[in-house]
């Protein structure tokens, strides 16, 4: 079995501000782990993900997760936020015995001039 | 950049009734899925697709739904008798066929159904 929680339906920064988002997953087996945004009225897009090489990942748009097993999270930064980061932010994971994804209720980013 | 293509973008059907859900996946890919969202709750899966069946799917995916590659191209989701909680966005996804669970999917814009 596998699950996801993302902590805060909503967060707001400030522009030029640090953006964290955070996602906690469990999994019985080693996972796979993504990250995905979706802007309005549009489709879910891949940002990065993590599939057991590096534990530090790097994204489209500036952004970056670091999966720390001991905490199980994937938490999703970016240095320094800018308007066209806001947008609904969706973690999700897999596993070699579940391909479809399995995904955290998302957090919307709300970002303020 | 090849995408992922959904029709209609917004359906609205009388309760009881049939509707059909549209995706033109990638051309190259090979898998390929439904998801849902219900308003205010998360994206969920439903089912998956290769090699012309159903590879997996989700306690969701009842005798009320299914799924069909008429062509070489379209990929449908066939909602029987529809209720007032089938309404959602859905959403296609397809991957290429490496059937790794560390494929990128790619996503259609999805299609809203409002059942009333």
């Amino acid at each position: 079995a596998q699950s996801v929680t993302q902590l805060g339906s909503h967060v707001s920064v400030s522009e030029g501000a640090l953006v964290l988002l955070r996602c906690n997953y469990s999994s019985s087996v080693p996972p796979y782990l993504f990250w995905y945004v979706q802007y309005p009225n549009q489709g879910l897009q891949l940002l990065l993900k993590y599939t057991s090489a590096a534990t530090l990942v790097k994204g489209i748009n500036g952004f970056e997760a670091e999966f720390k097993k001991s905490e199980t999270s994937f938490h999703l930064t970016k240095p320094s936020a800018h308007m066209s980061d806001a947008a609904e932010y969706f973690c999700a994971v897999s596993n070699t015995g579940r391909r479809a994804l399995t995904f955290g209720s998302g957090t919307r980013l709300q970002v303020q001039p | 950049e090849p995408e992922v293509t959904q029709t209609p973008s917004h359906q609205v059907t009388q309760m009881g009734q049939e509707v059909i859900l549209r995706c033109v996946p990638i051309s190259n890919h090979l898998y390929f899925y439904w998801y849902r969202q219900i308003l205010g709750q998360k994206v969920e899966f439903l089912v998956s697709f290769y090699n012309n069946e159903i590879s997996e799917k989700s306690e969701i995916f009842d005798d009320q739904f299914s799924v069909e590659r008429p062509d070489g191209s379209n990929f449908t989701l066939k909602i029987r008798s529809t209720k007032l909680e089938d309404s959602a966005m859905y959403f296609c996804a397809s991957t290429t066929g490496t059937g790794r669970a560390d494929t990128e999917a790619f996503f259609g814009q999805g299609t809203r159904l409002t059942v009333v």
